[in-house]
């Protein structure tokens, strides 16, 4: 079984400002990595993911995340922030293959103050 | 226009009332998932189906039924036997052993 922790319930930055949103997982099997963001009542977004391959990810709207095995991490990372990037935003792990379920963290509010 | 569908946006059910939610998609993704949100606990997985006429539950599927009869269809029953339905309810889609899924844009349920 998998399991998701995120470090930060809540994380307010200034505009214009780097953001660092942390994530750190558990799993005894290799593991599929995502980033969704939440607007207010809204569904999902998929921001980003790691299927395999290059530990650097890019995803949309200028995120980025490092899928680190040593560390069990997968931390999202943004240069600079803009209001428009006020959400919450979750990590989910899976297993890797079809069957396997998709386990979400608690989430992280970002909050931008101009 | 492909997506998935959720309705209604908002419910509100009555005690001891069944309440359904509608989760319609046009992906022609096999599997569907059902998912519960409460503020500060993420999202929890309620029913989830591989494909039509299965499905299996999740973590929290008690007081809560499904049916798959449609590949396009995924519909949730909250039954009186729920006794804390309020929340956010979200469906999502899944294509390929990517494990990727698409949300719908959730309906919020709220006791009366």
């Amino acid at each position: 079984a998998q399991s998701v922790t995120q470090l930060d319930s809540q994380v307010p930055v200034f505009e214009e400002a780097p953001v660092e949103l942390r994530c750190n997982y558990s799993s005894s099997v290799s593991v599929y990595l995502f980033w969704y963001v939440q607007y207010p009542n809204q569904g999902l977004q998929l921001l980003l993911k790691y299927l395999s391959g290059s530990t650097l990810v890019k995803g949309i709207n200028g995120f980025e995340a490092e899928f680190n095995k040593s560390q069990t991490s997968f931390h999202l990372r943004k240069p600079s922030v803009h209001i428009s990037d006020t959400a919450e935003y979750f990590c989910a792990v899976s297993g890797i293959g079809g069957a396997q379920k998709l386990v979400f963290g608690q989430g992280t509010r970002l909050t931008i103050n101009p | 226009d492909g997506g998935i569908t959720q309705s209604p946006k908002y419910l509100f059910r009555k005690e001891g009332q069944n309440v359904t939610l509608s989760c319609e998609q046009n992906l022609n993704h096999d599997a569907m998932y059902w998912y519960r949100q409460d503020p500060g606990q993420g999202l929890r997985l309620i029913y989830y189906s591989q494909i039509v006429n299965d499905f299996q539950k999740g973590d929290i599927a008690e007081g809560y039924s499904v049916s798959r009869e449609k590949k396009e269809s995924f519909p949730l029953t909250v039954t009186s036997a729920q006794k804390n339905p309020t929340a956010f309810y979200l469906c999502a889609s899944k294509v390929g052993s990517g494990n990727i899924q698409y949300f719908g844009a959730g309906t919020r349920l709220s006791v009366l």
